[in-house]
């Protein structure tokens, strides 16, 4: 999962503080959305998700917010830790008539924890 | 339970060329969905296959193919590499179980491809 080389927005937070990455999102059917957490040398990692029916979610550390009118997706990371850089990334996923799903990936936000 | 694997981890072919990169999910997964990752496109959707069936598919050329077993490992292949293919090749194992609303995908570490 490297992200050398990717041209990303990026985000620098000091140690402790509060993170917010945005995303934007097309497909107003989407049914679900992911956040995904990507390491250097891993592949992406679950983080949170969030139906397309709510506007809210928590998890340790994370929330994520919906706002589906103007097509928006957020993650916030409470009390940032250096374990916390990586890329993130937002997923929006489409379940078909069949019920295989499918996952669109946005571009990504290179997040910096500063010591 | 071991987690999705994927080999080899690092590839170097010349171009026209072809390639071979293999997955095996996590144990009892039926669903793998191969995925490419480059920095100008990001991560896209290659194609799912769910028993042996490919079940859906994105919008690659058709030098890119793929192919899973009983066993539920895959392999997808990459035929008359270009320059353009080089990229970070993913792949994502689900359980798939219809009475949930969806099925976590688990990735694998990926398998770097450099055409030269």
């Amino acid at each position: 999962g490297e992200s050398v080389g990717l041209h990303l927005p990026t985000l620098s937070v000091q140690e402790g503080d509060n993170s917010i990455i945005n995303c934007a999102y097309s497909n107003s059917a989407s049914d679900y959305f992911i956040w995904y957490k990507q390491e250097s040398g891993k592949g992406p990692q679950f983080i949170i998700d969030i139906r397309s029916n709510m506007d809210k979610r928590q998890g340790q550390r994370v929330t994520v917010l919906l706002n589906k009118t103007v097509k928006h997706l957020s993650l916030q990371i409470a009390a940032t830790q250096p374990g916390d850089s990586a890329v993130y990334f937002c997923a929006e996923v489409s379940i078909s008539n069949f019920g295989n799903e499918k996952l669109t990936f946005g571009t990504g936000t290179r997040l910096t924890i500063i010591p | 339970k071991a987690g999705v694997t994927q080999t080899p981890r690092y590839l170097i072919k010349t171009r026209g060329q072809q390639v071979t990169l293999s997955c095996s999910p996590i144990s009892g997964h039926r669903s793998v969905s191969w995925y490419q990752q480059t920095p100008g496109q990001g991560l896209q959707f290659l194609f799912e296959y769910f028993s042996e069936t490919q079940r859906n598919k994105g919008n690659f050329p058709g030098r890119f193919s793929g192919r899973q077993f009983s066993n539920s490992r895959s392999e997808m292949n990459v035929s008359t590499l270009e320059l353009g293919d080089s990229a970070l090749y993913l792949c994502a194992s689900s359980s798939w179980d219809r009475a949930k609303l969806y099925n976590e995908q688990f990735f694998g570490p990926g398998t770097r491809l450099t055409v030269l």
